[in-house]
This record gives C-alpha cells, sequence and structure tokens, in this order.
C-alpha cells in the first residue's frame, strides 16, 4: 500500500525568508510525487508534480520541490515566502498504476508579515 | 473553461436521510474520484471511476455509492447519512496536471 507522511502539522515562517514543507512517501514501483495548495474555503490547486527526470521539479508560484529517491522524500520550498503563501498544502503520491492517488494529512503553512 | 462542478456547496441532513452530490467536468477526462477531508486525515477516496460505466471502491466507501453514466457525471450518493459522513466532499477529475478538483460540497448530518 502507498502512503505519504507529512510530519509538520504547522509550519510558521517570516516574510522574506525561505520555507521548506516536508513530505517523505511509501510505495511500490516508481512515485508519481504531486503538492497542492488549499486555500481557506476553496479546494485544492495543482502545484507541481515530479515524474521523471530532474530531481528539482520548478511549479506555480515560484515553488519547487526536491525528489530524493535514497530518502524517500519530496520537500517543497520557496526561497523567499510571501504572506500570501499562508495556505494548507497536501503531498500526494500514486504509482504507476492510473490515477489513485494518495494524500499526506495536510501542513498549515503561516507566513507572518 | 468551468473544469469540475459541484453542487451543492452546503447541505444539512437529517440522520437517516438521503441525498446526491452532484459533480461534472468538461475536460473529457475518463478518471474521476470522490475525496472526502476531515481535519488532521487530509484527504481520504472514497470512489473512483476509469470511465464511463466503470466504477469501483477507494479507502473509505462504506455508506455511499457511485454511477457513472456518462464521461462528463460522476454523482456520489449518500444512502442512509449518519454523523460520521459529516465533512468536506471533494470531487476530481485526472488529467495531464493531475487532479483537477471542484470547490467542495461542505456536509453536516445532524
Amino acid at each position: 500500500a502507498q502512503s505519504v507522511a507529512q510530519p509538520e502539522d504547522q509550519v510558521n515562517v517570516a516574510e522574506g525568508n525561505p520555507l521548506t514543507v516536508k513530505c517523505t512517501y511509501s510505495v511500490s514501483g516508481n512515485p508519481y510525487l504531486f503538492w497542492y495548495v488549499q486555500y481557506p474555503n476553496r479546494g485544492l490547486q495543482f502545484l507541481l508534480k515530479y515524474i521523471t527526470g530532474d530531481n528539482l521539479v520548478k511549479g506555480s508560484y515560484g515553488f519547487e520541490a526536491e525528489f530524493n529517491k535514497s530518502q524517500t522524500s519530496f520537500h517543497l520550498k520557496k526561497p523567499s515566502a510571501l504572506v500570501s503563501d499562508s495556505a494548507l498544502y497536501f503531498c500526494a503520491v500514486r504509482s504507476t498504476s492510473y490515477g489513485k492517488l494518495t494524500f499526506g494529512q495536510g501542513t498549515i503553512l503561516t507566513v507572518h508579515p | 473553461n468551468a473544469g469540475v462542478t459541484q453542487t451543492p456547496k452546503f447541505q444539512v441532513l437529517k440522520t437517516g436521510q438521503s441525498m446526491t452530490l452532484q459533480c461534472a467536468q468538461d475536460m473529457n477526462h475518463e478518471y474521476m474520484s470522490w475525496y472526502r477531508q476531515d481535519p488532521g486525515m487530509g484527504l481520504r477516496l472514497i470512489h473512483y471511476s476509469v470511465g464511463a460505466g466503470i466504477t469501483d471502491q477507494g479507502e473509505v466507501p462504506n455508506g455511499y455509492n457511485v454511477s457513472r453514466s456518462t464521461t462528463e457525471d460522476f454523482p456520489l450518493r449518500l444512502l442512509s447519512a449518519a454523523p460520521s459522513q459529516t465533512s468536506v466532499y471533494f470531487c476530481a477529475s485526472w488529467g495531464t496536471y493531475g487532479y483537477t478538483f471542484g470547490s467542495g460540497t461542505r456536509l453536516t448530518v445532524v
């Protein structure tokens, strides 16, 4: 069975500082990894994905994520946080089987002015 | 381009009542799913469909039914609502960039 762990329920960072939201995964075969963001009372929005290729993936709104196969991690990063980045972030994984996506429990990111 | 449309946005049910949550997508995606979101538990898969006429159970299917008569529509039926089904429900369809999610239905069962 595939699974995702987001070890931090909350991450707090000051505006302008770099941010990292952590994610580790477990899956059979090669992982397909995703990050989604959810703003209050909204659906989830796609940020970025890793399928294959470069371990550093760039996505929307200046976010990037680093795939590390040996550590089974896919941490989300941004060099300089904005207050508007404050939201709930979900990491998700699927195996090579079509479409079934397993989500982590989510991390609340708060960026302080 | 509407994407994924869910109705209603809010609903209050009494225990034992039934209802259908509607989901429609206009992207011609074959794969669609229903998730429920509960605090601290992320999103859990209820049912999914790989195309018209084909559905399967996810992680938490009990108390829910689905059907897929067309590519566009994927309704979720609550057969006899229970307070444990109080949650936010998201429909999603799978495309090139992964899932596109609807805006959700917030369901309260009293």
